[in-house]
């Protein structure tokens, strides 16, 4: 089963403004992850976060964690065509060997010029 | 290196037939993973190797499933009398493991095998 949802199922910006999507969980993490996946090029990662902080920075991206809401956010600032994908976070559970990564459902960015 | 390949990339099979799909991961990395995604979902676990051993399967592996990874390089999924159930993309990854532990291993996936059950 799932770990999580992603909100909003869906998202559609313009180039340029910032797209903001949130994963909540329900157990608890070592870490969360973020990854991208577009029909070109499959699944992609882009950001980890471990339970233990609360915001990380790559590029454009930023990310939150809140482990009191099992929550968090990704934001992608000044967002481009490229972007357009579905965004995925995933978890891990603690004290877990291997990393059997437990994905949510997604949400579909569309960003359009 | 080119990242995780998986071949075939598309699979048409009649419901009751048997299929086998192939991964090979980055060279280097003696993690391989399985995953399972629908359409409109994320990817669910389905096994994982460590070299040549499998550690863990998810209870999504049912009987008519195996997997095997004999020399700990590329690795390959068997679905036996397939059902139209078992439609779906099947996702590969690997990683670099080198604590006991890997949970922040970064997972480089394939581009995965959409198969489709008639």
């Amino acid at each position: 089963s799932q770990q999580g949802e992603e909100d909003p199922q869906a998202l559609s910006i313009q180039e340029g403004e910032n797209a903001t999507m949130n994963c909540s969980y329900k157990t608890s993490i070592n870490n969360l992850q973020w990854y991208r996946q577009n029909s070109g090029r499959g699944l992609v990662h882009l950001i980890l976060i471990r339970s233990n902080e609360r915001e990380k920075h790559s590029g454009r991206l930023r990310v939150t964690l809140d482990t009191s809401k099992k929550s968090s956010s990704l934001l992608i600032t000044a967002s481009r065509a490229a972007d357009t994908a579905s965004y995925f976070c995933a978890t891990v559970p603690p004290n877990q060997a291997g990393t059997a990564l437990i994905f949510g459902k997604g949400t579909t960015l569309s960003v359009s010029s | 290196d080119t990242g995780v390949s998986q071949n075939p990339r598309h699979k048409i099979t009649k419901r009751g037939q048997n299929v086998t799909f192939r991964c090979d991961p980055i060279s280097e990395h003696n993690r391989l993973y399985w995953y399972r995604q629908t359409l409109g979902q994320g990817p669910e676990f389905l096994t994982y190797f460590q070299n040549e051993a499998q550690l863990e399967k998810s209870r999504l592996l049912s009987d008519r499933f195996s997997a095997e990874r004999p020399k700990g390089s590329f690795s390959t999924l068997e679905i036996q009398r397939t059902e139209q159930g078992d439609s779906a993309m099947y996702l590969c990854a690997s990683s670099l493991g080198i604590r006991a532990t890997g949970t922040e291993e970064t997972q480089y996936f394939g581009p995965g095998t959409r198969l489709l059950v008639l």
